[in-house]
Order: C-alpha cells, then structure tokens, then sequence
C-alpha cells in the first residue's frame, strides 16, 4: 500500500510571498488533515476534509491560509501572503474514516519563511 | 487546562531500562488513545493505540490507560538507542478532532 505523498519536501520563500503545498492521501481513505508542525511542538490540526468537504477549518487563519480538496482525493493547501511565523513543517494525514481512527501522516513539507 | 498534556523532557534512560512517558487529557469523553514516535525530521508514525482501561502491550511498548485519572501512559522496556525519538500522545476532542499534546523526547544511553 503506497503512504501519504508530499510535495515540495521542503521550500524556502521570503515573507509576503506566496506558497502551494499538494498531497496524495492513501487510495481509499475518506478523511484528510492538514497540520501545522512548528520546531518543539506537536501537531496542530489546520483543516480537515471528509470526501470533498470541509468538517473542521476552526484553527486555519482563512485570512492568508486555503486549501481545498478537488474530487475528494488530492488536495493543496496554500498560503498567501506569507509571515514569518509560518515556517514549520506541514502534515498531511489521512485515515479511513475519521473520528477515532489512526492517522497516517505523508513526510511533510518544511517551509521556511525569510 | 490544555487539552493533552505532555512533560517535554528530554527523558535520559540508559540503555536495557524501562521508559515511562506520561500524558494526561482534558476530555473526560475521549474513547481512544493513540501513541505516535517521531525520529527527528521524520513524520509521526503510530505506535500504540487503545480504546479500553488498563494495559495493552505490544511488543517492548505497553501502553496504560486510566480513564478515571484520565491518564494514559506509554512504557518501553529493554530501551534501545534506535528508540531515541520525540512520543506524541494524541486524544480526540468532542468533535473527533486529534489533538497532540507537546510531545516527549526520549534519549536512551548505550
């Protein structure tokens, strides 16, 4: 079974600009997350879609953070314009079906904003 | 309160002992429990997982649930250097959401 992809694996951009981040889920796995790893933390769940629809964006800053997830399998998440404080790396899990399932995680993006 | 809680560490064992990771929840409705290891600049990978009171083992890893306390724990005994990583624990909330505590850095001595 192939895992969660990823892409970039890790990008540097100056502050103000703009940034993409893609993921392939598991075949099959109904729910995606997105998450938000700062240095020394744990994971902070940004987005969560079921299918193609959204179940949870209370913790994404909708003023520079979107994402969306075109026909219930990929989806991008993209921030624009960008701080400073955004440089992390970020997560993308998928799990069956959702609540109280497992998740498995991709390898992450690492962003650093200069 | 924070919703899941964690002492950061690190935790210093030396190798062969037994390694004792604590976490503790807010959400006295949380039905399960997920243990995930994260080797630095890796992705968290699960571990352990448990849905019922008392202890469930696997392998060297037992993890301890008390749902009274609210507490679960994670034990690693006959510690080895290659489990030198950062332990997540992770509760779903109300509304099914995973949340992660902190995390705990473990450090096995050879």
């Amino acid at each position: 079974e192939a895992g969660v992809a990823q892409s970039p694996r890790y990008k540097i951009i100056e502050k103000r600009q703009s940034v993409a981040f893609w993921c392939n889920p598991i075949s099959g796995h109904a729910t995606l997350y997105w998450y938000q790893q700062i240095l020394g933390q744990g994971p902070k769940l940004l987005i969560q879609f079921q299918n193609n629809g959204v179940v949870d964006d209370s913790q994404l800053p909708k003023d520079r953070f979107s994402a969306e997830r075109l026909k219930g399998v990929d989806s991008t998440l993209k921030i624009q314009p960008a701080k400073l404080e955004d440089s992390a790396v970020y997560l993308c899990a998928s799990s069956p079906t959702g609540n109280n399932s497992p998740l498995h995680f991709g390898n992450g993006t690492r962003l650093t904003v200069t | 309160q924070k919703e899941v809680e964690q002492n950061s560490g690190p935790l210093s064992v030396p190798e062969g002992a037994i390694a004792s990771l604590n976490c503790t929840y807010s959400d006295r409705g949380s039905q399960s429990f997920f243990w995930y290891r994260q080797y630095s600049g890796k992705s968290p990978e699960l571990i352990m997982f448990i849905y019922s009171n008392g202890d469930k083992e696997d392998g060297r890893f037992t993890a301890q649930l008390n749902k009274a306390s609210q507490y679960v724990s994670l034990l690693i005994r006959d510690s080895q250097p290659s489990d030198s990583a950062t332990y997540l624990c992770a509760v779903p909330n109300q509304g099914g959401k995973l949340i992660f505590g902190q995390g705990t850095e473990l450090s096995v001595k050879p």
